[in-house]
């Protein structure tokens, strides 16, 4: 079993739906998870950091950790087709800075 | 602008041969990594530095060198001990401590003639 499972979809949705991207994960020391973007050909795009439990927002993106359930979520408000990408998850243990662990990505298609 | 530079976007290998994968950042970031990217298989660490002259195995070091001489450069060498070396490589950098993130390049694509 994978560390972190990622849905790889495709995710298809039409501009101006909200999207709801997903991760779980198994390890409970898991402290600090980050949300990226990456494009076709394009190296990963940070879009969000967090540490606590709870939500965070940074205007159309809004980031989500429940560690009772070891479950992350990020959610993309008023979708454009310039949000069709892979969504990565990543995340690490407070005891190890240097090693985040990714899931496999999701792919997201936003039709016009 | 500041930011992660990795050259060449792309990359072909003849059997035998070992290449080596350029990283260089200007962000005055302490810690370097390398990543290999695969196809429905998210990201897998090669090697990491956090300070020059120092460096450590990542999970899939076998067929890769690194070295680190200076904070800006970070080359990655796939030696002729890697027998699948098809992938996209991915270079990244953070401050130093403290479980910052880690930003980007945009990837070497090597392939095998």
């Amino acid at each position: 079993q994978k560390e972190v499972e990622q849905d790889p979809g495709p995710l298809s949705v039409p501009e101006g739906a909200i999207v709801s991207l997903n991760c779980t994960y198994s390890n409970s020391a898991f402290q600090y998870f980050m949300w990226y973007r990456q494009y076709s050909r394009k190296g990963p795009e940070l879009l969000m950091y967090t540490y606590s439990s709870g939500n965070k927002e940074d205007g159309r993106f809004t980031a989500q950790v429940d560690k009772s359930s070891k479950y992350i979520s990020l959610f993309i408000r008023d979708s454009q087709p310039s949000d069709s990408a892979t969504y990565l998850c990543a995340m690490t243990p407070m005891d190890s800075s240097y090693k985040l662990i990714f899931g496999s990505g999701t792919r997201l298609l936003v039709r016009p | 602008d500041g930011g992660i530079t990795q050259s060449p976007k792309y990359l072909f290998r003849k059997e035998g041969q070992n290449v080596t994968l350029s990283c260089e950042q200007n962000l005055n970031h302490d810690a370097m990594y390398w990543y290999r990217q695969d196809p429905g298989q998210g990201l897998r660490l090669i090697y990491y530095s956090q300070i020059v002259n120092d460096f450590q195995k990542g999970d899939i070091a076998e067929g890769y060198s690194v070295s680190r001489e200076k904070k800006e450069s970070f080359p990655l060498t796939v030696t002729s001990a890697q027998k699948n070396p098809t992938a996209f490589y991915l270079c990244a950098s953070s401050f130093g401590h403290g479980n910052q993130p880690q930003h980007f390049g945009d990837g070497t694509r090597l392939s095998i003639l």
